[in-house]
């Protein structure tokens, strides 16, 4: 069972560079988000969805844009890189929106340069 | 966006000393997590707690739901090599959904053989 894949793993990116990343989960979970971390701070939520159409902003959506055409998949885009986006991703899902255990994916290294 | 103090931020143990970590908010929380993160991984879950007071153990971990609902605890008992990496409290308010999920900003152990 491979739960949450992320890919890539490490990618550098020039500013203004586009790149998508992509999860996809073999779970049926409904929910799916991505998350960012950074040193010394907690895991901020960028954006998320219930299902597949559906998504919504999390609390630094800026600069990101996300689509759920499948309940497999559901890919992070990097429209206009900045170093500001330097950080690890992270996606994570669970069965549904109320349920809070998160299976998260092994984490892409971005930096932007 | 409202984030979980974890304290302590590092620890540096012998292997085979217990180790005592918590996480304060200054909100009422329902739900608190524990996550461990391995180095180069992404978090994973290790106990749920749903009710103040409550305690949970799995194998030499052992967490506590605060009975403020404003803390968690989290205890490691007789310290492995493999105990190491950063863990993560997270905490859901209500009956919010996975999306309000706030987390700490983590603690590292570190251990000496």
């Amino acid at each position: 069972n491979a739960g949450v894949t992320q890919t890539p793993k490490f990618q550098v990116l020039k500013t203004g560079q586009s790149m998508t990343l992509q999860c996809a989960q073999d779970m049926n979970h409904e929910y799916m988000s991505w998350y960012r971390q950074d040193p010394g701070m907690g895991l901020r939520l960028i954006h998320y969805s219930v299902g597949a159409g559906i998504t919504d902003q999390g609390e630094v959506p800026n600069g990101y844009n996300v689509s759920r055409s499948t309940t497999e998949d559901f890919p992070l885009r990097l429209l206009s890189a900045a170093p500001s986006q330097t950080s690890v991703y992270f996606c994570a899902s669970s069965l549904g929106l109320t349920n809070e255990k998160l299976f998260f994916g092994s984490g892409t290294q971005l930096s932007v340069l | 966006g409202q984030q979980l103090n974890q304290s302590p931020q590092s620890m540096f143990i012998q292997e085979g000393e217990d180790v005592s970590m918590n996480c304060t908010s200054s909100s009422i929380f329902n739900t608190w997590l524990w996550y461990k993160q391995d180095p180069g991984e992404g978090p994973v879950l290790l106990i749920a707690l749903y009710k103040a007071g409550e305690l949970t153990s799995n194998g030499r971990l052992t967490a506590q739901f605060g009975i403020t609902r404003k803390d968690s605890f989290l205890n490691i008992s007789a310290s492995i090599p493999s105990d190491v990496g950063i863990y993560f409290c997270a905490g859901r308010r209500g009956i919010q959904g996975a999306q309000k999920l706030v987390f700490g900003q983590g603690t590292r152990l570190t251990i000496n053989p």
